[in-house]
């Protein structure tokens, strides 16, 4: 059936450096995508989306990319912080909202 | 505003018995859902519902049900709960339409 997956499960990185998480859907109908972000012990929060009509969306330190041709979403991290370690997910919204496994980050002083 | 609110935070079920977990929003949102995380392994989807008398049945609706009879509640029951429903449970709620959800934070069951 149809699925949203993570192509990492974890992502370790140097403080300061950028930060690429991917994420694969196979739901070629999918109109919009969401990536959020869960600290341990919270609930996911809203990151950055981006709707099917657009390749990039840029936020504050966070761009996303879609590439629809391969069905493929990408989180981009400027200058990563130890705040930033959490677990990301992406997710695609299609009536209801399916989300993938998630990618932990860790952020190394 | 309180924003997604998830009653109670931990609970201890012995195989068998039944519970309700809440949820309330105060936001207005059409849109509510019951997700279920297990180690190593993202939300799945439980139940979800797009308005007041209108529920559907998400990935993993099998031991749950659920009722939306206002806006702002939408409910959560195990009606025997077995040791396979141990997890921590988000509802999330949101506008209708291409838009971000809201989560609350979880509530821990464990079933002995």
């Amino acid at each position: 059936g149809e699925s949203v997956g993570l192509h990492l499960p974890t992502l370790s990185v140097q403080e300061g450096d950028n930060s690429i998480i991917n994420c694969a859907y196979s739901n070629s109908a999918s109109d919009y995508f969401i990536w959020y972000k869960q600290e341990s012990g919270k609930g996911p929060q809203f990151i950055i989306d981006i709707r099917s009509n657009m390749d990039k969306r840029q936020g504050q330190r966070v761009t996303v990319l879609l590439n629809k041709t391969v069905k493929h979403l990408s989180l981009q991290i400027a200058a990563t912080q130890p705040g930033d370690s959490a677990v990301y997910f992406c997710a695609e919204n299609n009536n209801d909202m399916r989300f993938g496994a998630g990618t932990r980050l860790t952020v190394k002083p | 505003n309180a924003g997604v609110t998830q009653t109670p935070k931990f609970q201890v079920l012995k195989t068998g018995q039944s519970m309700t977990l809440q949820c309330a929003q105060d936001m207005n949102h059409e849109y509510m859902s019951w997700y279920r995380q297990d180690p190593g392994m993202g939300l799945r989807l439980i139940h979800y519902s797009v308005g007041a008398g209108i529920t559907d049945q998400g990935e993993v609706p099998n031991g749950y049900n659920v009722s939306r009879s206002t806006t702002e509640d939408f409910p959560l029951r195990l009606l025997s709960a077995a040791p396979s429903q141990t997890s921590v449970y988000f509802c999330a709620s949101g506008h209708r339409g291409l838009t971000e959800a809201f989560f609350g934070q979880g509530t821990r069951l464990t079933v002995v």
